[in-house]
């Protein structure tokens, strides 16, 4: 019930695609969804964040969409460029507990 | 400092030798967390302190591990006679508390290569 799904394990997008993981989890007690960015040679980076009350959140060229009644969320980042070359791990935890991460993401965007 | 914090940043070791891997995170940060990931793998969580109670040691992957943190602030992780399969990214984490909405401050990590 700990477990965050998330798909697809690669994926790769022409410049100028949008680009789109998803992430699914079974305990609903959870109430803190962030996506973390990581490059190579780094460790991961909060890239954006949702809370359950809200269905949307967009941050610039990322935005979170959160299906509270399918227990998904998932990241889209449009207008997708090389820089956003990374992977990308969805994370969801509640109030004092630590995060559980999904599987992780390798994103290729390609010129 | 201004960031997480992590020492060496790279280290190769006899198999069978003992290596101590540190990370000083960001001050007054009470949470600290250690994973591990393989190359192109998730994050493996290994263990996890919280202010002054005892940490959460459910990830550690044998008794060859152990996790120290002193002061509640600098922690080390050891790992004892080094095996092949423990060639991997130690990444660590600190944050204001496991719940905080300003998530996870992660480290470089230490690249561990066991030959």
């Amino acid at each position: 019930q700990q477990q965050v799904k998330q798909s697809p394990q690669s994926l790769i997008v022409q410049k100028g695609g949008i680009s789109i993981i998803n992430c699914a989890y079974e305990n609903t007690a959870f109430d803190y969804f962030p996506w973390y960015q990581q490059f190579p040679g780094k460790g991961p980076a909060l890239l954006i964040a949702i809370r359950p009350d809200v269905s949307e959140k967009k941050e610039g060229r990322f935005t979170i969409s959160f299906n509270k009644s399918a227990k998904q969320f998932s990241l889209h980042i449009m207008d997708s460029q090389s820089g956003d070359s990374a992977t990308y791990f969805c994370a969801a935890n509640n109030a004092g507990n630590m995060l559980t991460f999904g599987g992780g993401t390798r994103l290729m965007v390609k010129p | 400092g201004a960031g997480v914090s992590q020492s060496p940043s790279n280290k190769v070791t006899e198999k069978g030798k003992d290596v101590e891997l540190r990370c000083d995170p960001i001050s007054g940060h009470t949470a600290l967390y250690w994973y591990r990931q393989s190359l192109g793998q998730g994050l493996e969580f290994l263990i996890y302190f919280q202010g002054n109670s005892a940490p959460d040691k459910s990830g550690l992957p044998s008794d060859r591990f152990s996790a120290e943190r002193t002061g509640g602030s600098v922690s080390t992780l050891t790992i004892q006679r080094t095996q092949q399969e423990d060639s991997a990214v130690y990444l660590c984490a600190s944050s204001l508390s496991p719940g905080s909405p300003y998530g996870y401050t992660f480290g470089s990590g230490t690249r561990l290569t066991v030959v």
